[in-house]
């Protein structure tokens, strides 16, 4: 079936402007996470929704990171006067969960670089 | 979440077994053991979880001491197209409200050789 998809895939910003990224996770899972990954700093955890609320939002960078998720299916990321140090890829990621198994099952990524 | 440490890159001969360690002396007796990779430039893939006993899939094997300490994925056959970063991950299932975050950390760069 279907995995999780992500747009774009890639998307260059200049600095100060506003970013949407979307996604699509696998039909039927409640839970979506959103990662990322810079260069150099590994993968880290953003945000957690079950359903369209957001139980963990602890690892959102600063309020200039926003998300929401509508309808229990596609979430969209929004980052506010982005600035260099946004550029990352960014991953998301969608479970079942509420199951025993609660294998999360990640998308291909978004590249944004921020010039 | 438990800690896991893993060497930072490892060889193996194509066809050969890779044999990929990592420890997590801290973990707890509710946290899972997963595996994931990344190959460049894609999300990373899942390969396997356990609790305490041994797992198999179709993609891997994952033995888990009796201690629960440490753990080893095997690959049996290691191809080209497994050349990736693997992460050994240790994590409560938690369900219905809490998260499930993954934590990963730096991971093992396995380089399998022609």
């Amino acid at each position: 079936g279907a995995g999780v998809s992500q747009s774009p895939s890639n998307k260059v910003t200049e600095k100060g402007k506003d970013v949407e990224l979307r996604c699509d996770p696998i039909s039927g899972h409640t839970a979506l996470y959103w990662y990322r990954q810079s260069l150099g700093q590994g993968l880290e955890f953003l945000i957690y929704f079950q359903g369209n609320s957001a139980p963990d939002k602890s690892g959102l960078p600063s309020d200039r990171f926003s998300a929401e998720r509508t309808g229990g299916s596609v979430s969209t990321l929004t980052i506010q006067r982005t600035q260099q140090e946004d550029s990352a890829v960014y991953l998301c990621a969608s479970s079942f969960s509420g199951a025993k198994d609660d294998t999360q099952y990640f998308g291909p990524g978004t590249r944004l670089t921020v010039l | 979440d438990a800690k896991t440490t893993q060497p930072t890159s490892m060889d193996c001969a194509e066809g050969r077994a890779a044999n990929l360690p990592c420890n997590h002396s801290t973990i707890s007796g509710n946290e899972y053991v997963y595996w994931y990779r990344q190959i460049h430039s894609q999300g990373p893939q899942y390969i396997i979880h356990g609790l305490k006993n041994n797992e198999t899939n179709e993609m891997a094997s994952l033995i888990i001491t009796e201690d629960r300490k440490s753990s080893t994925l095997i690959l049996p056959h290691a191809t080209l197209r497994d050349t990736a970063v693997y992460y050994c991950i240790v994590r409560v299932l938690n369900y219905g409200g809490a998260t499930n975050k993954l934590i990963f950390g730096t991971g093992t760069l396995l380089a399998v050789q022609p």
